[in-house]
């Protein structure tokens, strides 16, 4: 199962739009549309905002999209909000063959 | 609606084992795999492993091989993740967190509350 790499802190302002990455060590992340993303905001329970990549569950806000190109998922915020400040987590799924998932290390974003 | 309960905090001394129990309701408990979490303080989200309650069969992380044994009781509609062996480091919330489809890659929800289990002499 391959690490993942993801930045310690993003912060924006504002109705600005800020990118997280996540960067699969080997093939897993590449090979296989499963990375998924979770909120988790402090005192609060993990929420999935996005699945398989770039699918955005019902209740997830729509200023989240997912995307992803060769081994690096990437979560978008649009338009940040206050209430957006909180770690994000990418975790991959290796496939039908190890049944294992991993989580990244997560990313603090602070609304400035 | 769909909802995992989770049993309360517990206290265990190095070396004891702790049971953390999460109650499932608002759907068929047999139907979606059930993965426990664990978030130690200051620290990232851990998988764990995962369950498949209508089978009780089982895939563990690497790291918990052989200290954690996930198991179910389809009559009350609970899974169970028993860790052993227990250290400091295993102090932290423990959740669980239901399968969403059928499919592996579609990611938890909903979570359980969570259940701080802290070891200390």
């Amino acid at each position: 199962q391959s690490a993942l790499t993801q930045p310690a802190s993003v912060s924006g302002s504002p109705g600005q739009s800020l990118t997280i990455s996540c960067t699969g060590t080997n093939s897993d992340v590449e090979n296989y549309n499963l990375v998924s993303w979770y909120q988790h905001q402090p005192g609060k329970v993990p929420k999935l905002i996005i699945y398989e990549a770039n699918k955005r569950p019902s209740g997830a806000s729509s200023r989240f999209s997912g995307s992803q190109s060769g081994n690096t998922a990437s979560l978008t915020i649009s338009g940040l909000q206050a209430e957006d400040e909180a770690d994000y987590y990418c975790c991959s799924y290796g496939g039908d063959i190890t049944f294992l998932y991993v989580f990244g290390p997560g990313t603090k974003v602070t609304v400035l | 609606q769909v909802q995992l309960v989770q049993s309360g905090a517990e206290v265990r001394k190095p070396g004891a084992s702790v049971k953390v129990s999460c109650k499932a309701s608002g759907y068929t408990f047999t139907t979606s795999d059930i993965n426990w979490v664990r978030q130690a303080t200051g620290q990232g989200l851990e998988w764990m492993g995962w369950m498949n309650p209508n089978s009780g069969n089982t895939v563990y992380a690497q790291k918990f091989q052989g200290r954690v044994t996930m198991t179910r009781n389809t009559s009350i509609s609970t899974a169970y993740m028993e860790l052993s062996s227990l250290r400091s480091e295993d102090t932290a919330v423990y959740f669980c967190a239901k399968m969403r489809g059928a499919a592996y890659s579609s990611g938890w929800a909903p979570w359980g509350q969570g259940t701080l289990v802290t070891v200390s002499s």
